[in-house]
């Protein structure tokens, strides 16, 4: 069974840092791409990050509200996908999801999704 | 205010079928990189309901089916449940903005 795992979220002020992290199972982590999306309360989803599969270059791709202080990262030998978040904001306070991204020519779609952490960003 | 517009809002009785809509432009799903739909109840993570504009992943009854013209996208569910008053969310790959969302829309099954 495909699982995503978040942990990491909590209350943090603004203008520190925060990591996230993705523990996945049941599949081939390097077989894929991961990104992570966020939900602040009452709002729709919004896509953060992508962290591509290593035979698609392994690069890394950011939203524009958190280009700069946000980086994701993977480690395929303990099966874990990061997203380490600085300059906090009040605006980054949402959940965070992770999800698995497949991709098919030029359709790509995020089939598997965590439960989701919270991150506050309060004084 | 996303690139992808949904209708904030639709109802339907039991049984009966409705459509939600995403509208997208030339550099998004006009551009041919497929619409894909998530399903999302309460308090849960979203779920995957159709991918790539007509695919329904495996577990998703075929009450949900989905379509794309040009520009615009659409998610119909047939035989409307209690359990499918949920938000819907459209998304699409764009060529300037990367991964988009649609701003949801919420069912409401009277």
């Amino acid at each position: 069974e495909v699982q995503l795992v978040e942990s990491g979220g909590g209350l943090v002020q603004p203008g520190r840092s925060l990591r996230l992290s993705c523990r996945v199972s049941g599949f081939t982590f390097g077989d894929y791409s991961v990104t992570w999306v966020r939900q602040a309360p009452g709002r729709g989803l919004e896509w953060v990050a992508l962290s591509r599969r290593k035979d698609h270059g392994g690069t890394a791709q950011y939203a524009a509200s958190v280009k700069g202080r946000f980086t994701i990262s993977r480690d395929e030998s303990k099966n874990i996908a990061y997203l380490h978040m600085n300059s906090l904001e009040t605006a980054d306070t949402a959940v965070y999801y992770c999800c698995r991204q497949t991709e098919f020519g030029s359709f790509y779609w995020f089939d598997s999704w965590g439960q989701g952490t919270l991150v506050s960003v309060s004084s | 205010q996303s690139l992808l517009t949904q209708p904030p809002s639709m109802s339907g009785a039991p049984g009966q079928r409705v459509t939600i809509s995403c509208t997208g432009s030339s550099s998004n799903i006009g551009a041919g990189y497929g619409v894909n739909w998530y399903r999302q109840l309460p308090g849960t993570a979203p779920r995957l309901v159709i991918y790539a504009g007509t695919n329904r992943p495996s577990g998703v009854p075929d009450r949900f089916s989905g379509s794309i013209s040009g520009t615009s996208a659409s998610l119909a569910i047939a035989g409307l449940q209690a359990e499918d008053e949920a938000d819907y969310y459209c998304q699409s790959f764009d060529l300037g903005l990367d991964w988009l969302f649609g701003g949801g829309t919420h069912l409401t099954v009277l």
